[in-house]
């Protein structure tokens, strides 16, 4: 049983482009969390989704986008992109049965320069 | 938003002894309360949680107390080994939003 899996797991951009990064939660798992990591901090809270549909959303600008497909997977966008949205992006997977309990994947590293 | 806090921010103990890392969070309606650890490159892991109804639990070396009218709540490490060094996170749930401390380094000296 594959655990929470996600792609790329490196990314170089260029200020001002646009990226997109994936997420497959834990099989049995519905809700798909997005969590931005910079370095020597703590996961700061994107949004959550549930049932395709957006359900919570942290303090991030619109820039910041996603969706999540009838299988549960989900993306991640990021448009415009700065020096400053370089960091771990993490996506954590939970369900019914785990109740509040998530389950990270080992992220994507997004370099922007 | 939750406003959440960890103390000490590092922390240093020999092997063996004890560590208690506190988390003190905002938010009264926050009822889920677990503990993440994270090795350097690798992804957060939970390793302990509390929920309100409940003020200790303990697994093994590891145990969580709840102190819901202070709003605070802490990891206790016992018998510390080399391979407890790592960040601990802890991340008091409001809802279906985790908000997340600012970690503790925690090294343990053999």
């Amino acid at each position: 049983d594959a655990g929470v899996t996600q792609s790329p797991t490196h990314l170089i951009k260029t200020r001002g482009q646009q990226v997109t990064l994936r997420c497959s939660p834990k099989s049995g798992h519905d809700t798909v969390s997005w969590y931005q990591q910079a370095l020597g901090q703590g996961p700061q809270f994107i949004f959550q989704y549930y049932e395709e549909e957006e359900r919570q959303r942290g303090n991030f600008p619109d820039r910041f986008s996603g969706h999540q497909f009838p299988n549960y997977s989900s993306e991640l966008n990021v448009n415009a992109l700065l020096l400053g949205d370089s960091a771990l992006y993490l996506c954590a997977s939970s369900g019914r049965l785990t109740g509040d309990e998530q389950y990270f994947g080992p992220g994507t590293r997004l370099t922007v320069t | 938003g939750e406003n959440v806090e960890q103390h000490p921010s590092t922390l240093s103990v020999q092997e063996g002894d004890s560590a208690v890392i506190k988390c003190t969070y905002s938010d009264s309606a926050s009822n889920y309360f677990p503990w993440y650890k994270q090795e350097l490159g690798k992804r957060p892991q939970l390793i302990i949680d509390i929920r309100s109804n409940v003020g200790e639990k303990k697994d093994q070396r590891i145990a969580v107390t709840l102190n819901k009218t202070a709003k605070h709540f802490s990891l206790h490490i016992t018998e510390t080994q080399p391979e407890d060094s790592a960040v601990y996170f802890c991340a008091p749930n409001t809802g279906n939003q985790f908000y997340f401390g600012t970690g503790t380094s925690l090294t343990v000296i053999p």
